[in-house]
């Protein structure tokens, strides 16, 4: 079963912040988000494990509330190479990797 | 190190044609997801191949099949396509299995279109 992502869309300005939010029905073992671009592949951004470990390659926070089965994605002071459409994936025990509908981010000069 | 490979990038087929997809992962990776990406349905997951074997499967009629090679590499057959097959399809490349605590790497996908 898909997670629910929201928004669907958001458009910011440069600087501004946003909230991607992602919660499953499922118990979670970990959450994983990913940015693509437009005509481009998805690319990793971070995974969030129970227990608090992240992994991760940008300077983006994100949380994980186990018992809410939820994460957030924190975009902070967002620059132009923001934009795109973030997908969350949730991990469960049976490593089944279904991703979210996608929120599409637009940030504007 | 060279990236997840898929060829071709782009196809045409007629409705009724059947198509096969590749996926090249990146050396060492055991596991190779498939995905579905339409237009405002996200990416639909289709199936998930390690050490050759089916893993995981997603809510997809019978005409898509897959399956993994030795060397990892993977391969998608869609039979009887259907205009509504149209659509990117992408793997992903994994150390293990998905869902866990590796990340996956996303070929740049093959563009389907059928007419």
């Amino acid at each position: 079963q898909q997670p629910v992502q929201s928004p669907q869309a958001v458009i910011l300005r440069e600087g501004e912040d946003a909230v991607i939010n992602c919660s499953s029905s499922k118990a979670l073992y970990s959450v994983h988000w990913y940015r693509q671009k437009h005509g481009e592949a998805p690319v990793f951004l971070m995974i969030l494990l129970k227990g608090g470990e992240q992994k991760g390659h940008e300077k983006i926070s994100a949380s994980f509330n186990e018992k809410k089965q939820q994460s957030s994605l924190y975009l902070t002071a967002s620059q132009l190479s923001y934009s795109g459409t973030y997908f969350c994936g949730p991990g469960h025990n049976n490593n089944d990797m279904r991703f979210g509908a996608g929120t599409r981010l637009t940030v504007k000069p | 190190k060279a990236g997840v490979t898929q060829t071709p990038r782009y196809l045409i087929k007629t409705r009724g044609q059947q198509v096969t997809l590749s996926c090249s992962p990146i050396s060492g990776h055991r596991s190779v997801s498939w995905y579905q990406q339409t237009p405002g349905q996200g990416l639909q997951f289709l199936f998930e191949y390690f050490s050759e074997t089916q893993r995981n499967k997603g809510n997809f009629p019978g005409r898509f099949s897959g399956r993994q090679f030795s060397n990892s590499r993977s391969e998608m057959n869609v039979s009887t396509l259907e205009l509504g097959d149209s659509a990117l399809y992408l793997c992903a490349s994994s150390l293990a299995l998905q869902g866990a605590d590796t990340e996956a790497f996303f070929g740049q996908g093959t563009r389907l279109t059928v007419v």
